[in-house]
């Protein structure tokens, strides 16, 4: 059973730029999330995805969005890249939304804005 | 915001010893949950420990959880090179969404040959 695959592996853009990254869940995994790591701020949640429909969100601002599509794959968009938004980006996925389940991680986008 | 602290922030020994790690948390919880990281890679789930359970084993790690004193521990025994990773501990909060873990700021774990 292949795992989740986040693509592009690394990305490098600019200031002011928007940026997709994509993520494919398990086979038969109904819920995505994504979240973002940073060397200072750590793991943070960003949004959660379920069934197409976004069903929780982070602390993060409106250029952060997201989307999921009906075959569970999701995509999440950051618009006018700043610098701070430089980090790892990691999705994973879970069969549901039912507690007392973990979560399976992909091998993350690495982002660097110049 | 963290709702895990783990202590410590760096840890290493050298192969063969154990290795304990400690995580406390702010809120009541549904499970508390551990994780791996190697360099560059994503998270590994190690255990899942639930509120109403006090001790978990799975091969060599061995996690305990304190709900009175909102803290928990991983240990893994007879370490080897290859355990050499950042560590995580995720709590999954009442009111949540075990979508929606909250991570600590992880321990770096270095395991000498």
């Amino acid at each position: 059973k292949a795992g989740v695959t986040q693509t592009p592996r690394y990305l490098i853009k600019t200031r002011g730029q928007q940026v997709t990254l994509s993520c494919s869940p398990i086979s038969g995994h109904r819920s995505v999330s994504w979240y973002q790591q940073t060397p200072g701020q750590g793991l943070q949640f960003l949004f959660e995805y379920f069934s197409e429909t976004q069903r929780n969100k982070g602390n993060f601002p409106g250029r952060f969005s997201g989307r999921q599509f009906s075959n569970s794959r999701s995509e999440m968009n950051v618009s006018t890249l700043e610098l701070g938004d430089s980090a790892l980006y990691l999705c994973a996925s879970n069969r549901d939304r039912d507690s007392n389940q973990p979560q399976h991680f992909g091998d993350g986008t690495r982002l660097s804005i110049l | 915001s963290q709702q895990g602290e783990e202590d410590p922030q760096a840890l290493s020994i050298q192969e063969g010893e154990n290795a304990t790690m400690n995580c406390s948390y702010k809120t009541s919880i549904n499970n508390l949950q551990w994780y791996r990281q190697n360099s560059g890679r994503g998270l590994v789930h190690l255990i899942l420990i639930r509120s109403n359970e006090r001790e978990k084993h799975s091969g060599r790690l061995r996690v305990t959880l304190d709900t009175s004193k909102k803290s928990s521990s991983l240990l893994i025994t007879a370490s080897r090179a290859a355990d050499t990773a950042s560590y995580f501990c995720a709590t999954d909060r009442v009111g949540g969404a075990n979508s929606k873990l909250t991570f600590g700021k992880g321990i770096t774990l270095s395991v000498r040959p």
